[in-house]
């Protein structure tokens, strides 16, 4: 089977930086993915990560270390409008495109 | 491109009623998705399609239906509505090749009571 932990709720304080961890258990791994949702809003697409190592996307990056099977999203110079929830997920074996989510953490960013 | 839609927004069923969660996309993608999502928690898959004619089952599939006549369109069937079916919907699609991006619709979100 495949599961995902992720913790579920972090706060902290605009302008500063915040990590949100994914460990994940997997029968083989096809990549991690991170997502954002607004309260009320859909979930949208900020991050994948195939191999190990860093892939940055303005203030936003996200890790990846296979060997650990573990995975972070890290928010830089956090601004009001960051504060949502965030989702890891993993790609199911097979060509269906399948996602298994994470529960989401829940960011509250305090002026 | 609209991306992808749901309609409705919101509806309220009472307990046995029966109705159709509409979504569409204009993206051509092959692969679409029925999630739901219970209040604080992550998304469960209920049903999937890999194309026109092909669907199969997710984690949570007992109480729905699903057809896919075409590579636009795929309603979801709510048969004997339950209230713990209340819950926020979500259709969302990807193509073979970026299957780790999936594009979301608004949602539905249904109250059965």
């Amino acid at each position: 089977g495949q599961s995902l932990e992720q913790p579920s709720e972090v706060t902290a304080v605009e302008g500063a930086i915040v990590q949100i961890n994914c460990t994940y258990q997997t029968s083989g791994f096809y990549g991690l993915s991170w997502y954002q949702q607004h309260d009320g809003g859909a979930p949208t697409f900020l991050s994948y990560n195939g191999l190990d190592g860093l892939e940055e996307t303005g203030r936003f990056s996200s890790f990846l270390s296979r060997s650990d099977s573990y995975g972070y999203l890290l928010l830089q110079e956090l601004q009001m409008k960051d504060s949502a929830s965030y989702f890891c997920a993993v790609r199911s074996p097979g060509n269906t495109g399948k996602l298994i989510f994470g529960q989401g953490t829940t960011l509250q960013v305090k002026p | 491109n609209a991306g992808v839609t749901q309609t409705p927004k919101f509806r309220i069923l009472k307990i046995g009623q029966s109705m159709t969660l509409q979504c569409a996309q204009d993206m051509n993608h092959n692969y679409m998705y029925w999630y739901r999502q219970d209040p604080g928690m992550g998304l469960k898959l209920i049903y999937y399609s890999v194309g026109a004619g092909i669907t199969d089952k997710g984690e949570v599939p007992n109480g729905y239906n699903v057809s896919r006549s075409t590579t636009e369109d795929f309603p979801l069937r709510l048969e004997l509505a339950a209230p713990s079916q209340t819950s926020v919907y979500f259709c969302a699609s990807t193509t073979v090749a970026g299957g780790y991006e999936q594009y979301f619709g608004p949602g539905t979100r249904l109250t059965v009571t």
